[in-house]
């Protein structure tokens, strides 16, 4: 399966605070993206890395990309309550028809003020 | 900005009736999907189409249909509702093309059938 695993599945911090979640998958890919969740409500897409690209940066996020170790870590960089959310991340291989990811569990992140 | 919407935010049903979820995308994307969410399994795809009136199973189909007439609506059916269909539904559209594939979601819709 191409499903990304997040881990830890919950990390909780102090705002202020750095976040690190990692995400492994098991198939080749043409991108990987993360995406957040506030609670009760629809994902949010946060950023895409492509397979050719080892690292990005969007604002406060940072993600690393690792196709050797078929894995992806997400950084959140001095952190606010308002990050307090789950956090999924998407493998994506030229196999699926149509778009389609596949969605891990995620990591629950909880942001305390 | 790209706008999915979603019918209903809160829906409750009794066991046995047909349910109707529809999801409207406004960003003439080709790929529209639907998922489950449940505590502990993460998001499930139940099914996705890449086209009008085209449509694939995800990894949940049982117990549900769906039907893309237009290229901008998407809609679930549960033909006979039941209690383990309570559930978070979310629909998400993305546009077709290599590493242009991000997913846009709705809101999404609190099913409980009672």
């Amino acid at each position: 399966s191409q499903q990304g695993e997040e881990d830890p599945q919950a990390l909780s911090i102090q705002e202020g605070e750095n976040a690190t979640m990692n995400c492994s998958y098991k198939t080749s890919i043409n991108n990987l993206q993360w995406y957040r969740q506030n609670s009760g409500r629809g994902l949010v897409h946060l950023i895409l890395i492509r397979s050719n690209e080892r690292e990005k940066h969007s604002g406060r996020l940072r993600v690393t990309l690792d196709t050797s170790k078929k894995s992806s870590s997400l950084l959140i960089t001095a952190s606010r309550a308002a990050d307090t959310a789950s956090y999924f991340c998407a493998p994506k291989t030229i196999y699926n028809q149509g778009g389609k990811l596949i969605f891990g569990q995620g990591t629950e992140l909880s942001v305390k003020p | 900005d790209v706008k999915v919407t979603q019918s209903s935010r809160y829906l409750v049903k009794r066991t046995g009736e047909k349910v109707f979820l529809e999801c409207v995308q406004d960003m003439d994307h080709e790929n529209m999907f639907w998922y489950r969410q449940d505590p502990g399994l993460g998001l499930r795809l139940i099914y996705f189409s890449y086209d009008v009136k085209m449509k694939e199973k995800g990894d949940i189909p049982e117990g549900y249909s769906v039907s893309r007439e237009k290229k901008e609506r998407f809609s679930l059916i549960l033909e006979s509702a039941s209690t383990n269909q309570t559930s978070m539904y979310l629909c998400a559209s993305s546009p077709d093309g290599f590493n242009t594939d991000t997913q846009y979601f709705g809101p999404g819709t609190r099913l409980t059938v009672l």
